[in-house]
């Protein structure tokens, strides 16, 4: 199956620097979607980027589909974005592969 | 507001109890997951169906979880008998696909919270 990569694993910030995370895949995808698990344990879509680049508000997400990346960024960071933030990718089928995530805290 | 609802929020059952955890897909989602999350395997696929149908269950131990839609508005997780290494955290998670065309975009429920003693 397909392998998901994140990184960094742990991120600290002040309140108010931005950050890019990163997400690397094995192999084509037709789904990759960004999600912040929020200390409450939902999951928060984010990003539904296959491919190209979206944005907003704060947060703004690239896929590089033909080098098999993806990155997430926060601008000005706030202590609300603290949490888990994950990559999930699916190939041909629809079954979502989760990354291991980039745990978030933003501190004031 | 559209959203993907589950029931329990949180479950505390005994080991050797019937868990049934119930799901309502966003209406007009033709696909339904379930996905699991633990400290040790962080977020995988347990099962999903498209059209009510089971589509792949591989990730589910066969021998105690069950996975049913008995209607489009509705999708069942069951585990019996139930054992502490089930304890975790159970997402259903809807989406609309026609194979080969279009979005492919998952949305996710609250979660239930399972805890086996």
């Amino acid at each position: 199956g397909i392998q998901v990569e994140q990184s960094p694993p742990d991120l600290i910030l002040q309140e108010g620097a931005n950050s890019t995370l990163r997400c690397n895949f094995s192999d084509s995808v037709n789904n990759l979607q960004w999600f912040h698990q929020n200390p409450w344990g939902q999951l928060i879509n984010l990003f539904y980027i296959p491919s190209g680049t979206k944005q907003n508000g704060r947060l703004s997400a690239t896929t590089v589909a033909t080098e098999r990346y993806s990155l997430l960024y926060i601008s000005s960071s706030q202590t609300t974005d603290s949490g888990v933030y994950f990559c999930a990718v699916a190939g041909t089928a629809s079954k979502l592969t989760f990354g291991t995530g980039t745990r978030l805290q933003v501190t004031l | 507001d559209a959203r993907v609802t589950q029931t329990p929020r949180h479950k505390v059952t005994e080991m050797g109890q019937e868990v049934t955890m119930r799901c309502q897909p966003i209406l007009g989602h033709n696909t339904v997951f379930w996905y699991r999350q633990t400290m040790m395997q962080g977020l995988e696929l347990l099962a999903y169906f498209r059209n009510r149908a089971p589509l792949d269950d591989s990730g589910m131990p066969k021998d105690r979880f069950s996975a049913e839609m008995p209607d489009a508005t509705l999708a069942t997780l069951k585990i019996q008998p139930s054992e502490p290494r089930d304890s975790a955290v159970y997402f259903c998670a809807s989406g609309f696909r026609v194979p080969g065309q279009g979005r492919n975009e998952q949305f996710f429920g609250p979660g239930t919270r399972l805890t086996v003693l």
